[in-house]
């Protein structure tokens, strides 16, 4: 099936301390979304961004959707504890009939 | 909660053992996803039920089967289970039926694990 690669595939950072992580392919999506899996529970959307050039905020989240529309970021600020878990992107390809296709995670620890 | 419902939590089995994995989706959501997650795979689309019908399939092997009954719950049937079934599997459902936009809401996983 259709890739997404998503980097870095893991992150250990001390508290406070800003974050990067990203996805890229080689085809163009409609959508791309960006969700946050917890321990023993499943993932939860964070942020959804329909158009190319989008840059939406949540909370200390923020993402943008690539012009080229080929790739998105995720950024977090200020990282506290609770920041921990798996972040996954997720894109809707051109002419998949909007299946969603996940990145494989990039994992979260944060040092107190 | 996401209001998803999924049971059960967790499936200890044999291989060659068949099983039954429930979802009832949020109130009014029309539309059940269901996603295979593994290790070394990700989250791997299985199959999605809109109202009744299935609409879009994914990975899902022919072993596997699914369907959305009028209550708008959906079961996944694992059969002829082989240790490389054992995984999280997660029911998601959508607001948005025919134009879905990604937005899931996925419960909290039924895990399978086949000895």
């Amino acid at each position: 099936g259709q890739q997404l690669n998503q980097s870095p595939q893991s992150m250990f950072i001390q508290e406070g301390e800003d974050v990067s992580m990203n996805c890229t392919s080689s085809s163009i999506f409609n959508t791309w979304l960006w969700y946050k899996q917890e321990p023993g529970e499943g993932p939860v959307l964070l942020i959804a961004l329909y158009k190319a050039g989008e840059l939406t905020s949540n909370g200390r989240l923020t993402a943008q959707f690539g012009i080229t529309r080929k790739d998105s970021f995720l950024n977090i600020s200020a990282s506290i504890p609770s920041d921990v878990g798996i972040y996954f992107c997720a894109g809707q390809l051109v002419g998949s009939n909007y299946k969603l296709t996940f990145g494989k995670g990039t994992l979260l620890t944060v040092n107190p | 909660d996401s209001g998803v419902t999924q049971t059960p939590k967790h499936l200890i089995t044999a291989t060659g053992q068949r099983v039954t994995l429930r979802c009832s989706p949020r109130s009014g959501d029309l539309s059940v996803y269901w996603y295979q997650q593994s290790l070394d795979q990700g989250l791997q689309f299985l199959i999605q039920y809109y109202n009744g019908e299935e609409r879009a399939k994914g990975n899902i092997l022919e072993r596997f089967s699914a369907q959305q009954f009028p209550d708008l719950h959906s079961e996944l049937n694992l059969s002829s289970l082989e240790l490389g079934d054992s995984a999280l599997y997660f029911c998601a459902s959508s607001p948005r039926g025919l134009r879905d936009t990604g937005e899931l809401f996925f419960g909290e996983g039924s895990r399978l694990t086949v000895l």
